[in-house]
């Protein structure tokens, strides 16, 4: 099956600072991308959809300026917490989508974010 | 309103029984429908989906879904439990909305197998 990696798969960091998410397409072109954010013992909330070259589209009470997300390529997509805060601690999680190759959307092993 | 229903937080299932983890969905037009595994601090997993053709859907590690219409549900099963099994498990419906094709999950049933 299609692989997706995650980096890094962990970090700490203090209140304040900005912190950046890898995620990559390993053996695929994604077309999209899409970022999701778990809770403990939650489901995943869908942050934000992403198409390489283009601006991505953000769910109703994601903060654009907050969780920036660039698409540079069609393997490779970054999440970027900014100013974070104790309150944006969690799982974050991303997907890749190739269209040619169906609907069917791959995950990442995730990245727990814990801001002190 | 688009949705997805697990209605159970939690499977209990000894190794070596069947067990079913159920899924209802609500959509409009035609349903895509994907489950998803995740094992603790990890991410999804994909296990099968239904787009169409057979109802009957296999995928990964023995599992299998039955897609039922007119009961507008889609779940999951396996003939024969094992302990490995037990981990958190995801129904996932696709939508459009916003111009874009996305998916809407469930809140996940916790599967557990006892030895």
């Amino acid at each position: 099956g299609a692989v997706v990696s995650q980096h890094p798969s962990w970090v700490i960091c203090k209140s304040g600072t900005s912190v950046k998410i890898e995620c990559r397409s390993l053996d695929f072109q994604a077309t999209t991308m899409f970022w999701y954010r778990q809770f403990p013992k939650q489901s995943l909330m869908l942050m934000a959809t992403s198409n390489e070259g283009s601006k991505a589209t953000y769910e109703q009470g994601v903060e654009k300026d907050k969780f920036l997300i660039n698409h540079a390529s069609l393997t490779l997509s970054t999440l970027t917490v900014t100013s974070a805060h104790p309150e944006d601690s969690s799982f974050y999680i991303c997907s890749a989508r190739f269209a040619a190759i169906g609907e069917t959307q791959y995950f990442g092993p995730g990245t727990r974010l814990l801001v002190l | 309103a688009q949705s997805v229903a697990q209605p159970e937080d939690q499977v209990n299932v000894a190794e070596g029984n069947p067990l079913t983890v159920k899924c209802t969905y609500s959509v409009s037009g035609n349903p895509y429908l994907f489950w998803y595994v995740q094992y603790p601090n990890r991410g999804l997993q994909f296990l099968l989906k239904y787009i169409t053709g057979d109802n009957l859907v296999k995928g990964s590690y023995g599992f299998e879904a039955e897609f039922n219409k007119s009961q507008t549900s889609f779940h999951l099963k396996k003939p024969s439990a094992l302990v490995s099994d037990s981990a958190l498990y995801f129904c996932a419906v696709r939508v459009l909305s916003g111009g874009y094709n996305k998916l809407i999950f469930g809140a996940g049933t916790r599967l557990a197998v006892h030895p």
